[in-house]
């Protein structure tokens, strides 16, 4: 069965340091999510993706994250520079024609 | 997107069903109700979804009120492994799906 990879699974930096995360949707889903999980709560959308646009990024702190999906397949979230309040996972999600969303296993981030 | 309210936290005996409400009173005529579910340290995972009538698929069944003001998801025969949050949320037809999660109910099935 097809899943969303992503990577790293875990990753540790400290404040101040550049960090991202990458993900590779399901084949021909022209849907890409980002969401963030802080510990407790359910997922925020950061971002969406349809193809290569951005369709919806009101909740992505835009100072500090970056997120791009260059042809439209897999897509990269950068956050620069990282915050002890960016401790969190991050999920990626991909999507056909609206219908149900596939997560991936996610990346936990630990800013130090 | 309609306000979803869950129970925060309930329990169930393994293989009984669990019954999970959704309150849903703001929900529009376009709004479907989805059902996620999230194991611990896993993505969330898609259940079910609907919008007017009951569904049933090889995981759930989700039952409806007539008005649509609330819905019950409902998992036949509990297994230890369906321990997980479960996330109701409403979500407008056309509206690029977007999700927004709550905090869910934290079912947890025990033996």
């Amino acid at each position: 069965e097809a899943e969303v990879a992503q990577s790293p699974r875990y990753k540790i930096t400290e404040k101040s340091q550049a960090v991202a995360f990458w993900c590779d949707p399901i084949s021909g889903h022209a849907t890409l999510y980002w969401y963030r999980q802080i510990l407790g709560q359910g997922p925020e959308l950061l971002v969406q993706f349809q193809d290569e646009s951005v369709v919806d990024d009101s909740q992505l702190p835009k100072d500090r994250f970056s997120a791009e999906r260059l042809k439209g397949v897999d897509s990269t979230l950068k956050i620069q520079p990282a915050e002890l309040g960016d401790s969190a996972m991050y999920l990626c999600a991909s999507s056909s024609q609206g219908l149900e969303q596939f997560f991936g296993p996610g990346t936990r981030l630990t800013v130090l | 997107d309609a306000k979803t309210t869950q129970p925060t936290s309930m329990d169930c005996a393994e293989g009984r069903a669990a019954n999970l409400p959704c309150n849903h009173s703001t929900i529009s005529g376009n709004e479907y109700v989805y059902w996620y579910r999230q194991i611990h340290s896993q993505g969330p995972q898609y259940i079910i979804h609907g919008l007017k009538n009951n569904e049933t698929n090889e995981m759930a069944s989700l039952i409806i009120t007539e008005d649509r003001k609330s819905s019950t998801l409902i998992l036949p025969h509990a297994t230890l492994r369906d321990t997980a949050v479960y996330y109701c949320i409403g979500v407008r037809g056309g509206s690029n799906y977007k999700l927004t999660f709550g905090k869910g109910t934290l079912l947890t099935v025990n033996p």
